[in-house]
């Protein structure tokens, strides 16, 4: 079983839908967030959420929506976007004892707006 | 404001050869963490290296090694023996001053390493 695994691994969508990105940590890390990279930009942290409770919004569109219901899981739904918003979605989780403060990440969801 | 600079978007090593990765860095915090993540094509970021701003010597992760040059600002990566299984995007990382129990990275545009037999 993979550390980060993240739902779906691709995405088309149209403008007017409505679809959601998931991912779920099997490493008991307490803390969770969402980047998004896009071609030759660096990594935008997007979201972040420690225990479940978010603490970091960094100038997030409203049309992308996050959710973190325990500290195993987390969503990125996303409505009426834009096609500048294709990009891979990438998630990651860290655990704040003991650890160099590295990020654990999934395999991304690439995301295609039409 | 923190940032990360890697100036070169490509470069190319020949197999078995040793290669380094620039990378610099801009921050006023005395206290800061410095990665480097490997990204092959399915996406998923790996780590690979940490260095802490108060470590003393470089770090070194089996083949991987951190030349880390805190007056220069500096934390350039080498691989040495490089393999084709090395070929992917590179980026370097620096953590924010920790908050709410969070490790918040930036990064840098990355570097795409190819190796070559």
């Amino acid at each position: 079983e993979t550390g980060v695994t993240q739902t779906p691994r691709h995405l088309v969508m149209g403008m007017t839908n409505k679809k959601s990105l998931k991912c779920e940590q099997h490493l008991g890390h307490n803390a969770m967030y969402w980047y998004k990279q896009s071609a030759k930009k660096p990594l935008e942290l997007m979201f972040v959420y420690s225990l479940e409770e978010r603490v970091e919004n960094n100038s997030v569109p409203s049309r992308f929506s996050p959710e973190c219901p325990n500290s195993s899981h987390l969503f990125l739904h996303l409505h009426t976007l834009q096609p500048e918003d294709s990009a891979l979605y990438l998630c990651a989780s860290s655990r704040r004892q003991g650890s160099a403060g590295e990020l654990f990440f999934g395999e991304g969801s690439r995301l295609t707006v039409l | 404001a923190q940032k990360i600079t890697q100036t070169q978007p490509g470069m190319f090593v020949q197999e078995k050869e040793a290669v380094t990765l620039d990378c610099t860095y801009d921050t006023s915090d005395q206290s800061y963490g410095l990665f480097w993540y490997k990204q092959p094509s399915s996406g998923e970021m790996i780590f690979l290296i940490y260095q802490g701003s108060y470590d003393e010597q470089n770090a070194t992760e089996g083949r991987y090694s951190l030349n880390f040059q805190k007056a220069r600002k500096s934390a350039n990566l080498v691989i040495s023996a490089s393999q084709l299984g090395d070929s992917a995007m590179y980026f370097c990382a620096m953590r924010e001053p920790r908050s709410y129990n969070t490790d918040k990275l930036i990064f840098g545009t990355g570097t795409r390493l190819q190796v070559f037999p």
